[in-house]
């Protein structure tokens, strides 16, 4: 069985500030790793994955993550924070095997960037 | 214009009651799931399905019943039977087959049982 853990349910942070949301998983095989972001009210979207290949994985609006298999973790970071980041951020697993369809995640992370 | 629909985006029953979630999505996706949301826990599975006419139970899918009866629609029941309904409810699609298949997410509806 998988597991993730998100041991940070809340992260204040000042904009333009660096911030780092942490996450650790536990899986008996070889995962896929996700970050999901959840505005306000809405639905998730996928911020970045990591799949295979490099193990820095970048998206458009400037979070990275990394995973690091000796230590089970996909931290995701960025190095300047806007307002508009605040968001609830969800780290999700899932099994190679079955098409990376069955996704377990994480309790969340409520980052509040503040002025 | 591509993507997954709930509705209502509010919902309000009274205890006691069944109530049914709309899923629709026009991604021609074959694979439909919902997940519940609760403050602090997370999302959990509460049913999939990968094919038309067959679906399956998730981490958490006492209380919930589900048909799937054309590939675009996956309604979720939520019975009286579910001990403590209130919650944001979240519905997603993806392809099936391949090494990877992203689930995309509807906007989600926010149950009110009072």
């Amino acid at each position: 069985a998988q597991s993730v853990t998100q041991l940070d349910s809340q992260v204040p942070v000042f904009e333009e500030a660096p911030v780092e949301l942490r996450c650790n998983y536990s899986s008996s095989v070889s995962v896929y790793l996700f970050w999901y972001v959840q505005y306000p009210n809405q639905g998730l979207q996928l911020l970045l994955k990591y799949l295979s290949g490099s193990t820095l994985v970048e998206s458009i609006n400037g979070f990275e993550a990394e995973f690091n298999k000796s230590q089970t973790s996909f931290h995701l970071r960025k190095p300047s924070v806007h307002i508009s980041d605040t968001a609830e951020y969800f780290c999700a697993v899932s099994d190679p095997t079955g098409g990376g369809n069955k996704l377990t995640f994480g309790t969340g992370t409520q980052l509040k960037v503040e002025l | 214009d591509g993507g997954i629909t709930q509705s209502p985006k509010y919902l309000f029953r009274k205890e006691g009651q069944n109530v049914t979630l709309s899923c629709e999505q026009n991604l021609n996706h074959d694979a439909m799931y919902w997940y519940r949301q609760d403050p602090g826990q997370g999302l959990r599975l509460i049913y999939y399905s990968q094919i038309v006419n067959d679906f399956q139970k998730g981490d958490i899918a006492e209380g919930y019943s589900v048909s799937r009866e054309k590939k675009e629609s996956f309604p979720l029941t939520v019975t009286s039977a579910q001990k403590n309904p209130t919650a944001f409810y979240l519905c997603a699609s993806s392809t099936t087959g391949g090494s990877y298949n992203e689930q995309f997410f509807g906007p989600g509806t926010r149950l009110t049982v009072l």
